[in-house]
């Protein structure tokens, strides 16, 4: 265990419906991110929170939420998802942004599915 | 535009054999060069890191070999056993700032018995 848990692990969802991602890290890291995978395609990043603020948002669709309520915990609120929004969504988490190390941990993922 | 190209796509060596996989970047701000290893239903770990002022960095079995003036750094796994099989994804970032990975689009490996 890498020390990051998500959940679910799996899910499957209309476009219509609204759900969130959860990501909890028991590492005592004050850096945490949302990844999305997609099969063949380089990991894109989607957000970095440091110490609760949100210091990156890489032109990530408005339909995509992030919630940092403490440094230990991170959401991704989901509404009107889209098909193509299908894929394996990564939590991570590293000590800092601003001093090493930089190895990022990274949880098992989400596997969402939208129908 | 993809700033980390990883290949091949996808890798299969024989057991005690060796597998390569190489990577070329294109900002010369990078300055951080990790590889992260992935098992199904893993999310990616760690494997071994180089800075540019060295040229290799071995731990183990892996190593990784840099060029700077080419722009690439490769993986090299020697004496690949079956456990190895998983994708690799090599990645960059810049040693200042937010230091987000910038990944490359992964290779899997596949090492027969």
């Amino acid at each position: 265990e890498t020390g990051v848990t998500q959940t679910p692990r799996h899910l499957v969802m209309g476009m219509t419906n609204k759900k969130s991602l959860k990501c909890e890290q028991h590492l005592g890291h004050n850096a945490m991110y949302w990844y999305k995978q997609s099969a063949k395609k380089p990991l894109e990043l989607m957000f970095v929170y440091s110490l609760e603020e949100r210091v990156e948002n890489n032109s990530v669709p408005s339909r995509f939420s992030p919630e940092c309520p403490n440094s230990s915990h991170l959401f991704l609120h989901l509404h009107t998802l889209q098909p193509e929004d299908s894929a394996l969504y990564l939590c991570a988490s590293s000590q800092d942004l601003l001093a090493g190390p930089y190895e990022q941990y990274f949880g098992p993922g989400t596997r969402l599915t939208v129908t | 535009q993809q700033q980390v190209k990883q290949s091949p796509q996808s890798l299969i060596v024989q057991k005690g054999g060796i597998s390569i996989i190489n990577c070329a970047y294109e900002n010369t701000a990078f300055d951080y060069f990790p590889w992260y290893q992935q098992f199904p239903g893993k999310g990616p770990a760690l494997l071994i890191a180089i800075r540019p002022d060295v040229s290799e960095k071995k731990e183990g079995r892996f190593t990784i070999s840099f060029n700077k003036s080419a722009k690439q750094f490769s993986l090299h796994i020697m004496d690949s056993q079956p456990g190895d099989s998983a994708t690799y994804f090599c990645a960059a970032s810049i040693d200042t700032g937010r230091r987000a990975l910038t990944f490359g689009s992964g290779t899997r490996l596949q090492v027969q018995p």
